[in-house]
């Protein structure tokens, strides 16, 4: 099946650890995309990428850093600079840019013990 | 950078009722999408609607893009309807999407 796919669904984070969140698609899209939601709040943008080795800062980068070296893969790295990491992170993708009809894989719930 | 609203804020129904949903953007855009966020956090495609009308079962939406405006039409809701509903355009670049705070409904049994 075509889909974005996050992984793990669930995740437990040790103060002070880095740790990275894998979202990977198969619709070959050039643009994908991170996004953070607090409970009860809309979706804001973390980091995006519009083609392979290249991809920009978004509203809240702050503490995450991202690589795209593949069309297909994403990953999130969530870095012990990032003050209040608790959050539910959702990934998606697009064919092109933000005038391409954009989809969601069904996100990771991060949890600092 | 473009605004995004979206009202109401929070919507309660009784199942069988109808219920229109509003999405307002402070500049011109050429793609809106309308989502929904199930219990479980996933965010589905309802609608991919830069302007128009599109009707799918017992939803459709109607986006009027001179007037900066959508709205999403949930007829004879059930409680499966319920949830977190999300508008999202391009931002002015666009680069990403941006997206409104959404309406949380809950249709009760």
């Amino acid at each position: 099946d075509g889909g974005i796919t996050q992984s793990p669904k669930y995740l437990f984070r040790k103060e002070g650890q880095n740790v990275t969140l894998s979202c990977e698609q198969n619709l070959n899209h050039d643009a994908m995309y991170w996004y953070r939601q607090d409970p009860g709040q809309g979706l804001r943008l973390i980091y995006y990428s519009q083609i392979v080795n290249d991809f920009q800062k978004g509203d809240i980068a702050e503490g995450y850093s991202v690589s795209r070296e593949k069309k297909e893969s994403f990953p999130l790295t969530v870095t012990s600079a990032q003050k209040n990491p608790t959050a539910f992170y959702l990934c998606a993708s697009s064919r092109g840019q933000g005038w391409t009809e954009a989809f969601f894989g069904q996100g990771t719930r991060l949890t600092v013990v | 950078g473009i605004q995004v609203e979206q009202s109401p804020p929070d919507l309660i129904l009784q199942e069988g009722a109808n219920s229109t949903l509003r999405c307002n953007f402070s500049d011109s855009v050429n793609n809106l999408q309308w989502f929904h966020q199930n219990p479980w956090g996933q965010l589905i495609n309802l609608f991919y609607i830069p302007s128009g009308t599109k009707q799918n079962g017992r939803l459709s939406a109607t986006t009027v893009a001179t007037e900066r405006y959508s709205l999403l039409y949930i007829s004879s809701s059930q409680t499966t309807d319920s949830g977190v509903y999300f508008c999202a355009v391009p931002d002015n670049y666009g680069q990403n999407f941006v997206f409104g705070p959404g309406t949380r409904l809950s249709v009760l049994p």
